[in-house]
C-alpha cells in the first residue's frame, strides 16, 4: 500500500524558515517524480514544486522560486521542502504527492498533509 | 498562464446524475485529471487522462473532454459523493505547469 506521511509543519513568524519532510513507503520511491502541493485555508489546490527521480531536475511555481528548495533522499525514501523567507501567503496545508509513473502529468497518491502557519 | 474555470457549486439529488465542468482554452487538446477531496482529507484521484478510472474508483465516475470544456460525470449520486472536485492539466506555457481549477463543491440534497 502506498503511504506518504508528511511532517514538520507548524507556526513560524514571517521571514522564518521551516523544513517539511515526507516519508514514503509501499512503492519504489526512487522510480517516481515527487511533488509538493499546497492548499491555503478555504482555498483550492496549488502545485508548489516537484523533483525528478534522481534529483537532477526541479521545478517551482514562480511565487516560491528563490525561497523554497525541494530535495529528496532515495536511500531514506524521503522528500523534503526547505522553506525560507516565509510569508503570510505561504500559510497552507502542504501535501506530498507522487506523480504518475509514465508521464508525470498528474498526482496519483497524496499524503494527509501538514499545516504551515506563517504569523507573528 | 493557463486558466481552468469550474463552477463553485453543483447540487444534485441522490440517485441522479451530477455533471461538473472544467473550462479552458482548447482544453480538448490537453489531458484532464480529476480529484475528489472530502472535508479534512487529502485529495483522491478519481479520473485521469480525461476518462480513465484508477482501481477502486466506482464506475459511476466518468469523464469526457472536448473543445473548451471537460466534464466529470457522477451517475447515481450517493451521499458519500459530497465533496470538492478539482480538475487539473499540465501546461508547459504556464508558470504553474501543473494547473488546478478552482474547485467545485458538490452538494447532495
Amino acid at each position: 500500500e502506498v503511504q506518504l506521511v508528511e511532517s514538520g509543519g507548524g507556526l513560524v513568524q514571517p521571514g522564518g524558515s521551516l523544513r517539511l519532510s515526507c516519508a514514503a513507503s509501499g512503492f519504489t520511491f526512487s522510480s517516481y517524480w515527487m511533488s509538493w502541493v499546497r492548499q491555503a485555508p478555504g482555498k483550492g489546490l496549488e502545485w508548489v514544486a516537484n523533483i525528478k527521480q534522481d534529483g537532477s531536475e526541479k521545478y517551482y511555481v514562480d511565487s516560491v522560486k528563490g525561497r523554497f528548495t525541494i530535495s529528496r533522499d532515495n536511500a531514506k525514501n524521503s522528500l523534503y521542502l526547505q522553506m525560507n523567507s516565509l510569508r503570510a501567503e505561504d500559510t497552507a496545508v502542504y501535501y506530498c504527492a507522487r506523480m504518475s509513473y509514465d508521464s508525470e502529468d498528474f498526482f496519483d497518491y497524496w499524503g494527509q498533509g501538514t499545516l504551515v502557519t506563517v504569523s507573528s | 498562464s493557463y486558466v481552468l474555470t469550474q463552477p463553485p457549486s453543483v447540487s444534485v439529488a441522490p440517485g441522479k446524475t451530477a455533471r461538473i465542468t472544467c473550462g479552458g482554452n482548447n482544453i480538448g487538446s490537453k489531458s484532464v485529471h480529476w480529484y475528489q477531496q472530502k472535508p479534512g482529507q487529502a485529495p483522491v484521484l478519481v479520473i485521469y487522462y480525461d476518462s480513465d478510472r484508477p482501481s477502486g474508483i466506482p464506475e459511476r465516475f466518468s469523464g469526457s473532454n472536448s473543445g473548451n470544456t471537460a466534464t466529470l460525470t457522477i451517475s447515481r449520486v450517493e451521499a458519500g459523493d459530497e465533496a470538492d472536485y478539482y480538475c487539473q492539466v499540465w501546461d508547459s506555457s504556464s508558470d504553474h505547469f501543473w494547473v488546478f481549477g478552482g474547485g467545485t463543491k458538490l452538494t447532495v440534497l
